[in-house]
């Protein structure tokens, strides 16, 4: 079955650590995004990347790092510089940045403490 | 700049009644599309409809339908014969058209917490 995976499904940090949050792809698609949801917001842009080895940044990418090192993989890495990182986090995929549907993975939980 | 409101935060319906969910949006493109996501308590997006600015047609997925009024900048959601798996929150999304270039995103409402009532 073709998708997106994200693992783990919910994940708990000690504040002033690093974490990294998977998503894989077997879509083929090209271009894959990291979206941030928070209670009672809307979905807001993390990073996105349109072709493997480059990545742009999104409406709220201070605190955030991602790579692209191949097509299928996009991980985010949430800094100890990101300051309220608890959040929803989910990753997305379309055929390349000019599509306009994007498909989303199941989502992570990051908490915090 | 684009935006998407959803004016109801919540709403409820009872099993196999229909029910519509309202969108505005405010653009000054001419070519854009816009979306409705459903994100049921497992939180995956789930994509339900999609419509494109040029085409008056609205769009129809099987028991979901859209009323598309580009003049008026809306575009609801009617869901029909509700089903309790119906029960999710949905959001209202815009995305400029292809000839604004690579560089677009989707544009978020704030979403609508629907629940289907048995």
């Amino acid at each position: 079955d073709g998708g997106i995976t994200q693992s783990p499904k919910y994940l708990f940090r000690k504040e002033g650590q690093n974490v990294t949050l998977s998503c894989e792809q077997n879509l083929n698609h090209d271009a894959m995004y990291w979206y941030r949801q928070d209670p009672g917001q809307g979905l807001r842009l993390i990073y996105y990347s349109q072709i493997v080895n480059d990545f742009q940044k999104g409406d709220i990418a201070e605190g955030y790092s991602v790579s692209r090192e191949k097509k299928e993989s996009f991980p985010l890495t949430v800094t100890s510089a990101q300051k309220n990182p608890t959040a929803f986090y989910l990753c997305a995929s379309s055929i390349d940045r000019g599509s306009s549907e994007q498909y989303f993975g199941p989502g992570t939980r990051l908490t915090v403490t | 700049a684009q935006t998407v409101t959803q004016s109801q935060p919540e709403m409820s319906v009872q099993e196999a009644e229909t029910v519509t969910l309202s969108c505005t949006y405010d653009t000054s493109e001419n070519n854009y599309y816009l979306f409705w996501y459903k994100q049921p308590p497992s939180r995956q997006m789930i994509l339900v409809i999609r419509q494109e600015a040029y085409k008056q047609q609205n769009a129809t997925e099987n028991r979901f339908s859209v009323n598309f009024q580009k003049a008026a900048k809306s575009f609801s959601l009617k869901i029909s014969d509700s089903q309790l798996g119906d029960t999710a929150m949905y959001f209202c999304a815009f995305m400029k058209g292809r000839n604004a270039g690579n560089n677009r995103k989707l544009i978020w409402g704030l979403g609508t917490s629907l629940a289907v009532n048995p």
